[in-house]
């Protein structure tokens, strides 16, 4: 059964700060990664995609993958309220196929 | 640009009635097709994926199906719903030919709930 394991939180942090979000996966074959944003009552929204080891930045977003250790995380810089939402890590282990952690919810308070 | 669609947005059904949910997408051709659903406080759980025309995998043994009778549509049915049917169904694309780097793009969901 290849699993992608989250802290399912709430991670609470305040606005301007780091948040760290962190995914670890069974699978060592595993090739891509990606990382997806859930407000509550919408669907999914990719935010990043990650297949090399070492860091990958898109504005504020920064995603770190780390093969031998197999995690991945996803930190947050200068969070904002807006960005309070469940945080869902994907693997894709081959077959087309993404496998889903159940999520980590992030609360930026003001 | 891609676009995908789905439709009802939501839907309230009583048990043992049957059950169609239709997804479609724009802007691109011949992609992987996938419905998901998500219960309540759960993750995402794989139902079906399909490459192709005619083409469906199940994930799970349970009293859905899905059919894509054509190359962007995608649909979803239960001849007797169950109250364990009840979620947030969400069906997503992903460029053909990718390989591994699937990226997958999620349509806006319909909620169903079986009372």
């Amino acid at each position: 059964q290849k699993e992608v394991e989250q802290n399912s939180g709430p991670l609470s942090v305040p606005e301007g700060a780091i948040a760290s979000l962190n995914c670890t996966y069974s699978d060592r074959g595993s090739q891509s990664f990606f990382w997806y944003r859930q407000y509550s009552g919408k669907s999914p929204e990719l935010i990043m995609s990650i297949y090399s080891n070492g860091d990958k930045e898109d504005g504020r977003f920064t995603a770190q993958l780390n093969k031998a250790s197999q995690y991945v995380s996803l930190l947050i810089r200068d969070s904002q309220p807006s960005d309070s939402a469940t945080y869902l890590c994907a693997v894709n282990t081959g077959f087309q196929k993404l496998v889903f952690g159940t999520g980590t919810r992030l609360l930026v308070s003001p | 640009s891609q676009t995908i669609h789905q439709w009802p947005a939501t839907l309230v059904q009583p048990v043992g009635s049957p059950l169609s949910l239709e997804c479609t997408v724009e802007g691109t051709s011949n992609p992987n097709l996938y419905w998901y659903r998500q219960a309540a406080g759960r993750g995402l759980q794989l139902l079906f994926y399909s490459v192709g025309i005619g083409q469906i995998s199940s994930e799970v043994p349970q009293n859905l199906s899905a059919s894509r009778p054509q190359d962007r549509q995608f649909i979803l049915s239960s001849k007797k719903l169950l109250l364990s049917d009840s979620g947030f169904y969400l069906c997503a694309w992903a460029p053909w030919g990718q390989g591994n780097t699937d990226t997958q793009y999620f349509g806006p969901g319909t909620r169903l709930t079986v009372l």
